[in-house]
């Protein structure tokens, strides 16, 4: 069956350093991935888009890698700040023609001052 | 972008009766669509939402259960009917234009007791 999987249930890194959150996939051919923030009481907020064809895409402290033979997208924040504390969300684009997306159970970050 | 509100926020209902939510966007989207978040999981997509026609349900969700109407490109009501409380949920409304992002309302907390 189709699975998809965040590395970690929650992430604590120091003020300053790269945080680097990952997203597994099985039995998907994804059309495209994309990355959202959630912070507690609110919807999820799109943060970037990244389609099979692409291996990277940066916004600026953001950057996402999407390796298809992995099944892997790696997502990072550079030069993190607590402000950056939230829970993080991988979501799949099903495949191609399909709107539909699947969401990981997201990684929960916290940014330590 | 485009914003998208929920009415009600929040609700604590009786069980076997039926709550209706309501989705406004403030510019036409081509996708709606309804999702529920459970305490700590992730979002799992009830619905496909189509202007003029009968939702797109996905497995396990059925239309007698969680009727959805879309009379145009920026509303949607989602109802939850004959509630238990496994029902109890955040539900959440979304937009989306084409390929690109994914605009999320900030969700309706539902409680059945």
């Amino acid at each position: 069956s189709q699975k998809i999987e965040q590395n970690s249930e929650a992430l604590n890194i120091q003020e300053g350093k790269t945080a680097t959150l990952t997203c597994n996939y099985t039995n998907y051919s994804p059309a495209y991935l994309q990355w959202y923030r959630q912070d507690p009481g609110r919807g999820p907020v799109f943060l970037l888009l990244i389609r099979e064809n692409e291996k990277e895409k940066r916004k600026e402290r953001l950057k996402v890698t999407f390796d298809t033979t992995l099944k892997q997208s790696l997502f990072h924040i550079t030069a993190s700040q607590p402000a950056d504390s939230a829970t993080y969300l991988c979501a799949l684009g099903r495949g191609a023609g399909s709107y539909q997306l699947t969401f990981g159970k997201g990684t929960k970050l916290s940014v330590i001052p | 972008s485009a914003v998208i509100s929920q009415k009600p926020s929040r609700d604590i209902c009786q069980r076997g009766t039926s709550l209706t939510i309501q989705c406004q966007v403030d510019s036409q989207v081509t996708m709606m669509f309804w999702y529920r978040q459970q305490p700590g999981q992730s979002l799992t997509l009830i619905a496909t939402a189509n202007q003029g026609s009968e939702a797109t349900y996905e497995s396990g969700f059925v239309i007698d259960k969680f009727p959805i109407s879309r009379p145009n490109l920026t509303f949607s009501t989602l109802t939850v009917s004959n509630m238990s409380p496994e029902d109890s949920s955040i539900y959440l409304c979304s937009g989306r234009q084409g390929y690109s992002e994914q605009f999320f309302g900030p969700g309706t907390r539902l409680t059945v007791l």
